[in-house]
């Protein structure tokens, strides 16, 4: 099984929409992380987690929020959707120091 | 602040042919340096890191780096490129400097391989 699983895969959804995106892990890690690729801008920072009582914005945070409901799980939020934030999605965990693991990512498309 | 430029967005070598990445960094502080690698359809996996131990590091599929702190650089290499080295590939520091270890991204090199 997956170390860092993402769910959904792929999700259509249209303007406005709430939208919630959800990742869960088994390797033990504190530190969780979601990130969006867009082609040519490589991987940006939304929001990071050191802890379950640790939620820190990342450099592109606006029309996002997260919620840490567990060690093991990390879930972002685009409460009203738009159509610049379709993009490719990636959760990642790492241990203090240690590399970052990923998820296998969720494709978004705002209509 | 610390950043991270990846020289080439598109990179083309023939099969067999040496593999050259290019990476340089800004860092205050001693950086951590990782190179990852995306297949298509796929999360990122990372191929190699350096943590201030030897200066050449070797990753997996014989991909190897070079640090080199008087050049800022940290540059990804193979001897031989195979088909199955098409595939996107991103360097990273870690913010060692904030003291939170986030990861700072370059913007990709997409490396093709000619048969």
């Amino acid at each position: 099984d997956a170390d860092v699983t993402q769910t959904p895969r792929n999700r259509i959804t249209k303007t406005g929409k709430r939208i919630m995106l959800e990742c869960s892990q088994t390797k033990g890690h504190d530190r969780m992380y979601w990130y969006r690729q867009d082609p040519g801008l490589g991987l940006r920072l939304i929001y990071y987690s050191f802890d379950v009582k640790d939620i820190n914005k990342g450099e592109i945070s606006d029309g996002y929020s997260v919620s840490r409901q567990a060690q093991a799980k990390f879930s972002l939020s685009l409460e009203s959707a738009i159509p610049n934030q379709t993009a490719l999605y990636f959760c990642a965990t790492s241990a203090v120091l240690n590399e970052q693991f990923f998820g296998p990512g969720t494709r978004l498309t705002v209509l | 602040a610390q950043s991270v430029t990846q020289l080439g967005s598109h990179v083309s070598v023939s099969e067999g042919a040496l593999v050259l990445l290019r990476c340089n960094y800004s860092s205050s502080v001693p950086p951590y340096l990782f190179w990852y690698v995306q297949y298509p359809n796929q999360g990122l996996q990372l191929l190699l890191k350096y943590t201030s131990a030897a200066t050449l590091v070797k990753g997996i599929n014989g991909f190897e780096a070079e640090f080199k702190k008087s050049e800022t650089s940290f540059h990804l290499t193979k001897p031989s490129a195979h088909m199955s080295d098409a595939a996107e590939y991103f360097c990273a520091v870690s913010d060692a400097a904030s003291g939170t270890y986030k990861y700072i991204f370059g913007t990709g090199t997409r490396l093709k391989v000619l048969a």
